[in-house]
């Protein structure tokens, strides 16, 4: 089971909009509505942003919003902020099978205000 | 305040064993579906393991026969077992929460610990 496809990297100017997207197969990303995307800062744990496609956990600005379509999910990050750089990860519940992970990771896309 | 909380890492040969704890506080360990995810040096994020409430287990195919998740209830404390270990399982390990079966993603994650393979 390989990663899941990222961008190695988006930048934008503040206030701008970047979207990344995260490209699977019809056996994770394709095939359920269970993908998060999390933030994170250099030397730190992982934030969720992002679950089930397009719900953004409590304390999560509306700035951030994610969308799916087929096998590609997306996250856009509109009026980008100077904290909004970081990396950000895609995740993709695959199926409680034992010849499959149970998630898969994207491989990471790393955002720069400019 | 909800706590996960990781020791254990360090430095190990190739070939070695290590013991990973991840205590919780304010969550129920048994009670949630808890997962291992580890993220090498300036590399991406990896899932490597998760035991749902029932004790149900999965691996990643990369630790499996290798790696064992385990918990202890009376201690609230989520483990992982790591034996035959090789350089390319250096990185930190993160002890992740998913709020129930049926919610696949990550809510609280802990600090991380450091897990170095190296002769």
């Amino acid at each position: 089971q390989s990663a899941l496809t990222q961008p190695r990297s988006v930048s934008g100017s503040p206030g701008q909009s970047v979207t990344i997207s995260c490209t699977g197969t019809s056996s994770d990303v394709g095939g359920y509505y269970y993908v998060s995307w999390y933030r994170q800062h250099p030397g730190k744990a992982p934030n969720l942003i992002i679950y089930d496609v397009t719900k953004r956990p409590a304390g999560v600005p509306d700035r951030f919003s994610g969308s799916k379509s087929g096998n590609t999910a997306s996250l856009t990050i509109s009026g980008l902020q100077a904290e909004d750089e970081a990396d950000y990860f895609c995740c993709s519940y695959a199926g409680s099978f034992t010849f499959l992970p149970y998630y898969v990771f994207g491989t990471g896309t790393k955002v720069t205000v400019l | 305040e909800v706590q996960l909380v990781e020791s254990g890492g360090g430095l190990i040969q190739p070939g070695g064993s290590l013991r990973l704890s991840c205590a919780a506080s304010e969550i129920s360990v048994s009670g949630n579906y808890m997962s291992w995810v580890r993220q090498a040096p300036g590399k991406g994020l990896e899932w490597v393991s998760v035991i749902f409430s029932d004790g149900t287990t999965f691996y990643a195919d990369s630790v499996k026969g290798r790696f064992t998740i385990s918990r202890d209830n009376s201690q609230n404390t989520l483990y992982l077992q790591m034996n035959s270990l090789r350089a390319e399982d250096s990185g930190v390990y993160y002890c992740a929460r998913a709020p129930s079966g049926y919610d696949f993603y990550f809510d609280y994650w802990g600090q991380g610990t450091l897990v170095t393979v190296s002769s």
